[in-house]
């Protein structure tokens, strides 16, 4: 079984509809994030997560929110989606390393297509 | 200035060849780096990471850093139509373990 999993994998949805992105992880790191990926702009960073009381923006939060439920899950929302978030999405965790960071592992991605 | 500078490519090299892709960073406090494998439509891959000047082996991969000069680089020796993909460099950011990634630079083996 795969240690980072996304659900789902694809999505079309319409503008102004609520999404909810899944992603959960059996490899007990305790920080999560959130990336999403557009051709030419790399990857860019939405929220993190250093345990479930700790949720931080990254550099593209507007229009998205999180929950962490538990250490091996956390969620990803677009409360009213509108087409510049079709995107492919991506969930990440670490674990606490050697006191700087450490590296990242990524689940399968969610390709999100906003009419 | 981008904190993490990649030529986008392609990078075309023939079967056999050596591969060299290359990467820049604008902190000079940064700790550890990492090199990244993303096939198109999949997800990122971490091949290498390196935290020490210098060079570090693995296989057919040799990740090189030198923190004076601010640049990381990565090795594909007897590079295969496999390693065709996209590869990303990213830097440690000491603010919540986040990870700073270039865009990419896409690489092609011809057969």
């Amino acid at each position: 079984d795969a240690d980072v999993t996304q659900t789902p994998r694809n999505r079309i949805t319409k503008t102004g509809k609520r999404i909810m992105l899944e992603c959960s992880q059996t490899k007990g790191h305790d920080r999560m994030y959130w990336y999403r990926q557009d051709p030419g702009l790399g990857l860019r960073l939405i929220y993190y997560s250093f345990d479930v009381k700790d949720i931080n923006k990254g550099e593209i939060s507007d229009g998205y929110s999180v929950s962490r439920q538990a250490q091996a899950k956390f969620s990803l929302s677009l409360e009213s989606a509108i087409p510049n978030q079709t995107a492919l999405y991506f969930c990440a965790t670490s674990d606490l390393g050697r006191g700087w960071p450490n590296e990242q592992f990524f689940g399968p991605g969610t390709r999100l297509t906003v009419l | 200035q981008k904190e993490v500078e990649q030529n986008s490519g392609p990078l075309s090299v023939p079967e056999g060849a050596i591969a060299s892709l290359n990467c820049t960073y604008s902190d000079r406090v940064s700790q550890s780096f990492f090199w990244y494998r993303q096939y198109s439509g999949k997800s990122p891959e971490l091949i290498m990471s390196i935290y020490s000047n210098g060079d570090k082996e693995d296989g057919r991969f040799t990740a090189q850093l030198n923190k004076a000069s601010q640049y990381v680089s990565l090795l594909i020796r007897d590079s295969q139509p496999s390693d065709s993909a996209t590869y990303l460099c990213a830097r440690g950011h000491n603010q919540g373990g986040k990870l700073i990634f270039g865009q990419g630079t896409e690489l092609s083996v011809k057969p």
